[in-house]
């Protein structure tokens, strides 16, 4: 099963500051996943990311997000100029082999 | 566009009982769906799998099933036990790319087992 981290595990910063929330898989993925969970809310799924390329994203991924794996292993989700309605918990994910989903434990954004 | 329903909201039951949550989808041209659980403040952990063509999973005490053509899931929990506790999210993946497409989920069932 593979694992993922992701970084910080909470990050506060005032509105129309840059965040860059981080994630790291254990083992050597191609696909790559960012989802984001505003409190109360559902699951929502912002963008898939296959071998270094965007696959696929939902229209809550706007110019104001994007994604960049700049070493090779580290994944990472930029916020450009964060808005209140960014306050939400981020979480990567990656697929198994039986494509099952596999979750970091996410990083809680929290614009002031 | 896809839409996800789970019922009920929430459930609470005595230890020991049997349960079944459950979770319709808007468009039944799923590639999969799954069941996951969260536990407060924590990521999602993947249960189970099923694909379009299979009509039902089991791990354990856990077993989902899937009609496909009714836009229906079931998560059938036996014997339940307090670590149970948590919320049950079900998630579709669209038909037409596959590997491609993002989970669409729903808005899960909060289980609470009294010891």
């Amino acid at each position: 099963e593979p694992e993922v981290t992701q970084t910080p595990s909470h990050q506060v910063t005032q509105m129309g500051q840059e965040v860059i929330l981080r994630c790291v898989p254990i083992s050597n993925h191609l696909y790559f996943y960012w989802y984001r969970q505003i409190l109360g809310q559902k699951v929502e799924f912002l963008v898939s990311f296959y071998n270094n390329e965007i696959s696929e994203k939902s229209e809550i991924f706007d110019d104001q997000f994007s994604v960049e794996r700049p070493d090779g292993s580290n994944f990472t989700l930029k916020i450009r100029s964060t808005k209140l309605e960014d306050s939400a918990m981020y979480f990567c994910a990656t697929p198994a082999a039986n494509e099952k989903l596999f979750f970091g434990s996410g990083t809680q954004l929290s614009v002031l | 566009k896809q839409e996800v329903t789970q019922i009920p909201a929430a459930l609470s039951v005595p230890e020991g009982e049997n349960l079944v949550l459950n979770c319709s989808f808007t468009d039944s041209a799923i590639y999969n769906l799954q069941w996951f659980r969260q536990d407060p403040g924590k990521g999602l952990t993947s249960l189970l799998l099923i694909q379009s063509s299979q009509r039902e999973q089991t791990s354990g005490r856990l077993n989902a099933s899937l009609d496909k053509s009714s836009g229906r899931s079931t998560l059938y929990i036996a014997a339940s036990q307090p670590g149970d506790s948590a919320t049950y999210l079900c998630a579709v993946r669209g038909g037409e790319r596959g590997g491609a497409d993002g989970l669409t989920f729903g808005k899960g069932t909060h289980l609470i087992i009294q010891p």
